[in-house]
């Protein structure tokens, strides 16, 4: 099955600088890599994601980018902002085996922003 | 307007006793998630349906058992809750097989005494 690895686990930056999270992956058929930000005690909600057509994608402050050859993937804020202050998981798809496609997640980075 | 719901958000069982979380949801999708997630970790598949097809994910213990009557209602059995088992519990859906965005629910937050 997929395997995820994400690094840092933790990342603290001032406000206005950006912040990189990177994840690699194992399975080369995976096409699918979202990305969730979740506050403490809260449900993760998905803030970006990237199929493997497509080498980046951006939304505002938010960018992530994927290289398909290398297995990996990344997650760029800029200009943060102390409400970005979450514990972020990328995530890749499972390859469909018949069933409902699966993700797995990676471990997790906690992003503080400090002011 | 909640697209997702669990209930309920919080739940309080004894070690042994029986318990079961409820997920509902208004989107007609075909497929139900079930998570674990314990502190600082992330979330863990225990199981999904593809519509009424249930696949167990193979490190999922007995003790969790999963039942769909219909498209949007889908529980979580926990039969005999250790204190290991005390996490939140997530329920996800999204739309086919295709991997698509998973919408999670806010969430069942376990407590074993």
């Amino acid at each position: 099955g997929e395997n995820v690895e994400q690094h840092p686990s933790t990342l603290s930056v001032q406000e206005g600088d950006s912040a990189v999270i990177k994840c690699t992956y194992s399975d080369s058929a995976s096409n699918y890599f979202p990305w969730y930000k979740q506050e403490l005690g809260k449900r993760p909600q998905l803030i970006i994601d990237i199929r493997s057509n497509v080498g980046e994608k951006k939304d505002q402050r938010i960018a992530v980018t994927l290289n398909k050859t290398a297995k990996h993937f990344s997650l760029h804020i800029t200009e943060t902002q102390p409400e970005d202050s979450a514990v972020y998981f990328c995530a890749a798809t499972d390859r469909v085996t018949g069933t409902a496609s699966k993700l797995t997640f990676g471990t997790g980075t906690r992003l503080q922003v400090t002011l | 307007d909640a697209m997702v719901i669990q209930n309920p958000r919080y739940q309080v069982t004894q070690f042994g006793k029986p318990v079961t979380l409820s997920c509902s949801q208004t989107l007609n999708h075909n497929v139900m998630y079930w998570y674990q997630q314990k502190s600082s970790q992330a979330p863990k598949l225990l199981f999904h349906y593809y519509d009424k097809d249930f696949n167990n994910e193979a490190d999922t213990p007995d003790n969790f058992q999963s039942r769909r009557p219909n498209t949007s209602f889908c529980f979580l059995d926990i039969r005999s809750p250790g204190l290991g088992d005390a996490a939140m519990y997530l329920c996800a859906t999204s739309r086919d097989k295709v991997g698509r965005e998973q919408f999670f629910g806010p969430g069942t937050r376990l407590t074993v005494l």
